[in-house]
């Protein structure tokens, strides 16, 4: 089974909506980081959940936040989508593990 | 703050040559590091990590990396490479105890028959 779900895999928007994306991390595993990755910028860190806190937050602007449930599953929002938020977005459990789910891309148009 | 380099961006290797694939980090704790390859159109696969113990870690497919403290370097080596091997491969380090990942800019493998 994998160690990380991420839905969907794919999505189509146009810039001013809005986006809500999930990250299943495996059965007992509380830690929860997020990474956006685009061809300018590489991979950068967003943010980081443990046991529904943000314990760690990258340099995005406020539109995007995101939260983490009592299940340990953890939603990324995406507000008000700009052009250069097309991305691939992917979550990852507990580093140590090194496990990341297979990302959803997000094209913004 | 930790930091990432991977020397090159881009690497072209013969089939069945051997390669190496150069990370510098820099940080002033202690750390883990690890190696993930990028398949076009597919998410971040781990190939292989150093947290402690042994400096070398060895892949299921045929990769090794040594982590050299002295050197802050965790270079990626395969001593024969095969077409399948082509993809991106990104270098990352985090503190240890921490969850965020550092990583580098990527160094794209491409293996030429």
């Amino acid at each position: 089974k994998a160690g990380v779900t991420q839905t969907p895999r794919y999505l189509i928007k146009t810039r001013g909506q809005q986006v809500t994306l999930s990250c299943s991390p495996i059965s007992g595993h509380r830690s929860v980081s997020w990474y956006q990755q685009t061809p300018g910028q590489g991979l950068q860190f967003l943010f980081e959940y443990f046991s529904e806190t943000q314990r760690n937050k990258g340099n995005f602007p406020g539109r995007f936040s995101g939260r983490q449930f009592s299940n340990s599953r953890s939603e990324m929002n995406v507000s008000t989508l700009e052009l250069g938020d097309s991305a691939l977005y992917l979550c990852a459990r507990a580093s140590s593990s090194g496990d990341f789910g297979a990302g959803t891309r997000l094209s913004v148009l | 703050a930790q930091s990432v380099t991977q020397l090159d961006s881009q690497v072209p290797v013969f089939e069945e040559a051997p390669v190496e694939l150069r990370c510098n980090y820099s940080s002033s704790v202690s750390v883990y590091l690890f190696w993930y390859v990028q398949y076009p159109n597919q998410g971040l696969q781990l190939l292989l990590k150093y947290l402690s113990g042994s400096t070398l870690v060895e892949s299921i497919n045929g990769f090794e990396a040594e982590f050299n403290k002295s050197q802050t370097s965790f270079h990626l080596r395969k001593p024969s490479v095969h077409i399948s091997d082509t993809a991106e491969y990104f270098c990352a380090v985090s503190r240890q105890g921490a969850q965020k990942l550092v990583f580098g800019q990527g160094t794209r493998l491409t293996i030429n028959p």
